[in-house]
């Protein structure tokens, strides 16, 4: 089975810095996936890891740690746009791409 | 449209009724997912096509729930005598053959409300 976990909220100032949290346990693993969703949208993508460490993208990064089934997606200078959900999910190895996704961590960024 | 799109956006239907759901994936994308948000909870997996290859349906909660692609394009999700547990948004999502990296692109979803 899946088990993904992430804290459900969170809460940050604007200007500073975030580091949302995901452990995952899977039967399977071929690479790790952040998804922001502001409310009543779609999810969007962020980024992907399938190898050890930190992928930079902008204000946003991420981490992946496949020895401790962990990653955490870092959010510098933060927006009030960034208040978000932001949804780690992992991809099995069934070839079908088909992602798992944890519940997500509603970010709330406050002035 | 660029997208993948979804309609309709709201769908309020009552207990026992049949709804259809249709996705439209952005042109080209072979693989065409269906997955479900309940109100506090992440997105569960129904449903998943890719080409012309045999559906993985492990997903579908219940024999009430089916859905079917047509012509490796449009795909439709019907839930039949619909239940109050049923209301969710469902949010379909489609990804290209290449690059394979696993990105999905969702619609807008559509938003169910079962009376």
């Amino acid at each position: 089975g899946q088990n993904i976990d992430q804290p459900t909220e969170m809460t940050a100032t604007e200007g500073a810095i975030v580091q949302i949290n995901c452990t995952y346990q899977t039967s399977g693993f071929n690479g790790l996936f952040w998804y922001q969703q502001h409310a009543g949208e779609a999810p969007t993508f962020l980024s992907y890891n399938v190898l050890d460490g930190l992928e930079e993208k902008g204000r946003f990064s991420s981490f992946l740690s496949r020895s401790k089934g962990y990653s955490y997606l870092l959010l510098k200078e933060l927006q009030m746009k960034d208040s978000a959900s932001y949804l780690c999910a992992v991809r099995d190895e069934s070839g079908a791409n088909n992602l798992f996704f944890g519940t997500g961590t509603r970010l709330t960024v406050i002035p | 449209g660029a997208g993948v799109s979804q309609s309709p956006s709201n769908k309020v239907t009552e207990k026992g009724k049949d709804v259809e759901l249709r996705c439209d994936p952005i042109s080209g994308h072979t693989a065409l997912y269906w997955y479900r948000q309940s109100l506090g909870q992440g997105l569960e997996f129904l449903i998943y096509f890719q080409g012309n290859s045999a559906p993985d349906k492990s997903g579908l909660p219940s024999d009430r729930f089916s859905a079917e692609r047509t012509g490796g394009s449009v795909s439709t999700l019907t839930i039949q005598r619909t239940q109050q547990e049923d209301s969710a948004v469902y949010l379909c999502a489609s990804n290209p053959p290449y690059p394979n990296t696993g990105e999905l692109f969702f619609g807008e979803g559509s938003r169910l409300t079962v009376l």
